[in-house]
């Protein structure tokens, strides 16, 4: 079975600082997504990145940037810059292609201090 | 367009009644999923949806659990004789169309609490 582990249950960046967020995973699968996620006090879930395995070029979105290690099956999320309304919950989620189930992380609180 | 919509946002039952959760997906969406996000966790697979078809129920975690999207749009979750442990907030996503990636867009969520 497919899990996916985030090990820091908070973290705090001051604004405009650079923060990275680690997220582990385990697969037996070769083809498949990752992804991180932002879930907002509001709690409306939004993506914020995704990388597709095969693609050996690490996924970047404005200020966020990941660092895909596929042979250590690591996934972390930089976000550079920081801003206020960068705090949140991430969820870092896995997907095996060919199927539609996402598996999450367990999350990581994200704390802007300005 | 208008997201994902999910209704009632805040539901209180009492242990052992039936409840009912609604989700509107993004119009023609195929793909419908409800997930379960218990406090301080990640949302939990429990279902998918193409169109109509329920093709993987398997995180639905008791029988009391049942979903259906009969006309391939409105999904409705039931939870029978609610207990404790279902209280979470429910999440719904949709997204356009399962043959390629795409992303699933979530709806608010609704919060079940069973007292």
């Amino acid at each position: 079975a497919q899990t996916v582990t985030q090990s820091q249950p908070e973290m705090s960046v001051q604004e405009a600082e650079t923060v990275t967020l680690s997220c582990t995973y385990d697969t037996s699968e070769s083809d498949y997504y990752l992804f991180w996620y932002k879930q907002p006090p509001s709690r409306q879930m939004i993506l914020v990145i995704r990388q597709e395995a095969y693609k050996q070029q690490n996924a970047t979105e404005n200020r966020f940037s990941v660092n895909f290690q596929k042979a250590a099956k690591s996934f972390s999320l930089k976000i550079s810059d920081s801003q206020l309304g960068d705090a949140a919950m991430y969820f870092c989620a896995y997907k095996a292609g060919g199927y539609q189930k996402v598996t999450f992380g367990t999350g990581t609180k994200l704390q802007v201090i300005p | 367009g208008a997201g994902v919509s999910q209704s009632p946002r805040y539901k209180v039952a009492k242990r052992g009644q039936d409840v009912a959760l609604r989700c509107d997906p993004i119009s023609g969406h195929v793909s419908l999923f409800w997930y379960q996000q218990a406090l301080g966790q990640g949302p939990e697979f429990l279902t998918y949806f193409q169109n109509e078809a329920q093709l993987d129920k398997s995180g639905l975690p008791s029988d009391r659990f049942f979903a259906e999207r009969p006309e391939g749009s409105v999904s409705t979750l039931k939870i029978q004789r609610t207990q404790q442990e279902d209280s979470a907030v429910y999440l719904c996503a949709s997204s356009l169309d399962p043959r390629v990636y795409n992303e699933q867009f979530f709806g608010p969520g609704t919060r079940l609490t069973v007292l």
